[in-house]
Formats: structure tokens, sequence, C-alpha cells
């Protein structure tokens, strides 16, 4: 079965740093990727996702991902982050009808 | 505002009882999912519906039922509940059944058993 692997449970940066998020994903053919944000208290909201195609994927709010088949990889990075990006994100991966989803990484943005 | 409704927002409820999860789908969606957010399990799949019928199921427990009906609203139903089953239920919907589609989630259900 198709998996995801978060690599970090939290990751601290300060305001206007770059910040990367990482997602390793179990290899297949056929691989449709998403990136989902969870603000507190909130449901997940989805920030851009990879289907086919140009493999530098933009979303929402500035953030940006890189499917590499190579490394199996789909990382999330965003150049500059605000303290408003600090939340819960979730790489999932499509997988017969349903998303299987990563055990999520923790953004904190300090000022 | 993803368009997905879910209610009630909270519910505290005792070991053994039963409750129902409500689920409203955005407006033209045919397929609704529910997962189960908690802090030992993370985000985990439980079942999917399309247009009324069953169409995927994950780590759902005997336990728990859910419903599709003609209007497209999704039970999500709790029985016989264990202090383990304290998590957060969300319902996303698609306008697919199939297909990476991109699922739109409701702002979930916080259950607590004590």
């Amino acid at each position: 079965a198709q998996s995801v692997t978060q690599l970090d449970s939290q990751v601290p940066v300060f305001e206007e740093a770059p910040v990367e998020l990482r997602c390793n994903y179990s290899s297949s053919v056929s691989v449709y990727l998403f990136w989902y944000v969870q603000y507190p208290n909130q449901g997940l909201q989805l920030l851009l996702k990879y289907l086919s195609g140009s493999t530098l994927v933009k979303g929402i709010n500035g953030f940006e991902a890189e499917f590499n088949k190579s490394q199996t990889s789909f990382h999330l990075r965003k150049p500059s982050v605000h303290i408003s990006d600090t939340a819960e994100y979730f790489c999932a991966v499509y997988n017969t009808d349903k998303l299987i989803f990563g055990t999520g990484t923790r953004l904190q943005v300090f000022p | 505002d993803s368009g997905v409704t879910q209610t009630p927002k909270h519910l505290i409820t005792a070991t053994g009882q039963r409750v129902t999860l409500r689920c409203s789908p955005r407006s033209g969606d045919l397929s609704v999912y529910w997962y189960q957010q908690s802090l030992d399990q993370g985000l985990q799949f439980l079942i999917q519906y399309y247009n009324g019928e069953e169409r995927a199921k994950g780590n759902i427990l005997e336990r728990f039922s859910a419903q599709q009906f003609p209007d497209l609203h999704s039970e999500l139903n709790l029985s016989s509940l264990e202090l383990g089953d304290s998590a957060l239920y969300f319902c996303a919907s698609s306008v697919s059944g199939t297909g990476p589609y991109e699922q739109y989630f409701g702002p979930g259900t916080r259950l607590t058993v004590t």
C-alpha cells in the first residue's frame, strides 16, 4: 500500500526565514500527492497538489513543492514565512479513492 | 470556508453511549469521506460514500457505521463508545467518487468520551 513519511514532527523557524517541510512517498507507478494545512481548531485546507506535468507545483499562500521521482520526495517550501503560517502541515498520497496522510509537521514561526 | 458543514462542533459523552455525527457536503459534491484524527493514530481514513453507496472502507471499527442519504448528507454513528474513541472526526467531500480530486474538509466534530 502507498504511504507517505514526514520526517520532521516539528520545525521551528523565525519569521521571514525560508522553510522546507519534508515528505517522502512510497514508490508507485502513478502517484498523486497533496499538501494540506491545518490551522489551530480548524479543518484541513489544500495547499497544493501534484497530479502530473511540471514537477514544481505552486500553491496558495506562497508555498510550493517539488515532485522528485528519483528521490521519491515531495518537499514543501516557502521562501519567507510569516507568523500566520504557524500550523500543522500534512502530506498525503491518493490511494484508491482515499487519502493516506503522513503524521504531520508542526511549523512554529517565531517573531 | 470549505462549504462542508459538520454538526455538532463538540460532543461530550460517556463510555458505552452512542452518538451520531452529521455532515453536509459542498453543493454539487457526490462523495463524502470520514476521517478520524487522534494523537496516537494521526489522520486515518474511515469510510467513503458516493451518491448513497459505500465506496471504500478503511480502518473503521465494527462499532462504527455510516450512511449517506438521498440529499447527500452523511451521518457517522459511533456506538459502545470507549475512551479511545475520543478524537476529532472530519468529514470531507469531493465532486467525484474516483480519481485524485480535491477533498474539501469540514471543521470537524471533537468527540470527548469520559
